[in-house]
């Protein structure tokens, strides 16, 4: 068990629908990050937060967003879904910046 | 564009084989080296990091990297690898002016028969 928590482990929607993705941090961390894995796109780094600050952007798209609240827990919100949106979505966390990142469990999107 | 490279897609060994595997990145600058593992339906799970000092690092369960500068390499070794050792391993890289996040390579997929 890393520390880092992702609620839900699972979700199974329909195209177009919205849905949001939650994490909490290990405890003292202040940067999450989150990655897309798909089998054909591998590991993706998505976007990164710092002590509440967006801090670096991947390749994420415009339908998709995040933030960090000031409890530093973090939502990746996914809108306007579509087929190739299922993916499993990981998000690590780390104390600092360029420091070990954490991965939590996961949160396996099905899109239908 | 920073890039990381995985040697293998797939690699089928009996148990205690030795186990190499190669990854290489581009970028000649300051790096932070990771492995990672994924065992089937898991998390990634840290296996052993660089970031600075001795090349030859060692990691949990038995595995160690080497840090080759001048290759812009980093790959894992086990000289003896178990049936448990089944997973998926994956470099990533932290170049510096990308601020923190990790560019994997396409993974490894070690199968190890019993």
């Amino acid at each position: 068990d890393s520390g880092v928590t992702q609620t839900p482990k699972h979700l199974i929607t329909a195209t177009g629908q919205r849905v949001t993705l939650r994490c909490s941090p290990r405890s003292g961390d202040l940067s999450v990050y989150w990655y897309q894995q798909s089998l054909d796109q591998g590991l993706q780094f998505l976007i990164q937060y710092y002590n509440g600050e967006e801090r670096a952007k991947g390749n994420i798209l415009e339908r998709f967003s995040a933030q960090q609240f000031p409890d530093l827990h973090s939502e990746l919100n996914l809108s306007s879904l579509e087929l190739g949106d299922s993916a499993l979505y990981f998000c690590a966390s780390s104390p600092r910046l360029a420091d070990t990142q954490y991965f939590g469990p996961g949160t396996r999107l099905t899109v239908l | 564009a920073q890039s990381v490279s995985q040697h293998n897609h797939h690699v089928i060994l009996s148990e205690a084989a030795s186990l190499e595997l190669g990854c290489n990145y581009s970028y000649g600058g300051t790096v932070n080296l990771f492995w990672y593992v994924q065992y089937p339906g898991q998390h990634l799970q840290l296996l052993l990091k660089y970031f600075s000092g001795d090349p030859l690092v060692k990691g949990i369960k038995g595995f160690e990297a080497e840090f080759i500068k001048s290759k812009f390499s980093f790959n894992l070794r086990k000289p003896s690898v178990q049936w448990s050792d089944t997973a998926e391993y994956f470099c990533a890289v932290d170049f510096y002016n990308q601020g923190g996040k990790l560019i994997f390579g396409q993974g490894t997929e070690l199968s190890v028969k019993p």
